[in-house]
């Protein structure tokens, strides 16, 4: 069965704090993904990866950056976390783009609570 | 990058059809139209795509206009289970052979007893 698996369901951390949140896919997927979904506003890119090493801006890169030193891992930072940053983060893989089918498969996601 | 436009809420009454639409009127002739749906408190599930036909599976048709400015997802006999969020996206180009998957608001099915 695919997974995609993200370290913590919940988290709260202070304001000012560096965050890590994790996400490990199991899949050899070369596409990993890091999502936020706020009321209202749907799920916006953050960042993504298609290699080691390798990332891309989203649409809503500030305040965020990305480490991906292991294909089957990526990993979202929060430099010094505010609290206009508490919400829902969602992971995802998929394959690369060559492929017609690119299917996400998506972790449960990180509700993140900046205090 | 392609945009997509979807109603905000749709509701279906139990066994009946679920017709949901999507306009995508800026979509280019190499771009997918991918369909996810979103139960509460779980991630974004893969329903279905397609490029320029009609497509199915065992979940769902997706519909998609000769012109490719718009679609539509049929859930042809829905049932509660499939009360969620649908989204309709376009899967652009991110640059070489990669793309991303860019999410709208989506549409909050609501499926009656």
């Amino acid at each position: 069965d695919v997974k995609v698996t993200q370290s913590s369901r919940y988290l709260v951390k202070r304001t000012g704090e560096k965050v890590f949140l994790e996400c490990v896919q199991d899949m050899d997927h070369e596409n990993m993904f890091w999502y936020r979904q706020d009321p209202g506003l749907g799920l916006r890119l953050i960042y993504f990866s298609y290699d080691v090493k390798m990332k891309e801006k989203g649409d809503i890169p500030e305040g965020y950056s990305v480490s991906r030193e292991k294909k089957e891992r990526f990993s979202l930072i929060l430099e010094s976390a505010s609290t206009n940053q508490t919400s829902m983060y969602l992971c995802a893989s998929s394959l690369l783009g060559v492929q017609e089918n690119t299917e996400a498969f998506f972790g449960q996601g990180t509700r993140l609570t900046v205090v | 990058d392609a945009k997509t436009t979807q109603p905000t809420s749709m509701d279906c009454a139990e066994g009946r059809a679920a017709n949901l639409p999507c306009n995508h009127s800026t979509i280019s002739g190499n771009e997918y139209v991918y369909w996810y749906r979103q139960i509460h408190s779980q991630g974004p599930q893969y329903i279905i795509h397609g490029l320029k036909n009609n497509e199915t599976n065992e979940m769902a048709s997706l519909i998609i206009t000769e012109d490719r400015k718009s679609s539509t997802l049929i859930l042809p006999h829905a049932t509660l289970r499939d009360t969620a969020v649908y989204y309709c996206i376009v899967r652009t180009r991110s640059g070489g052979s990669n793309y991303k998957l860019t999410f709208g608001k989506g549409t909050l099915l609501t499926v009656n007893p």
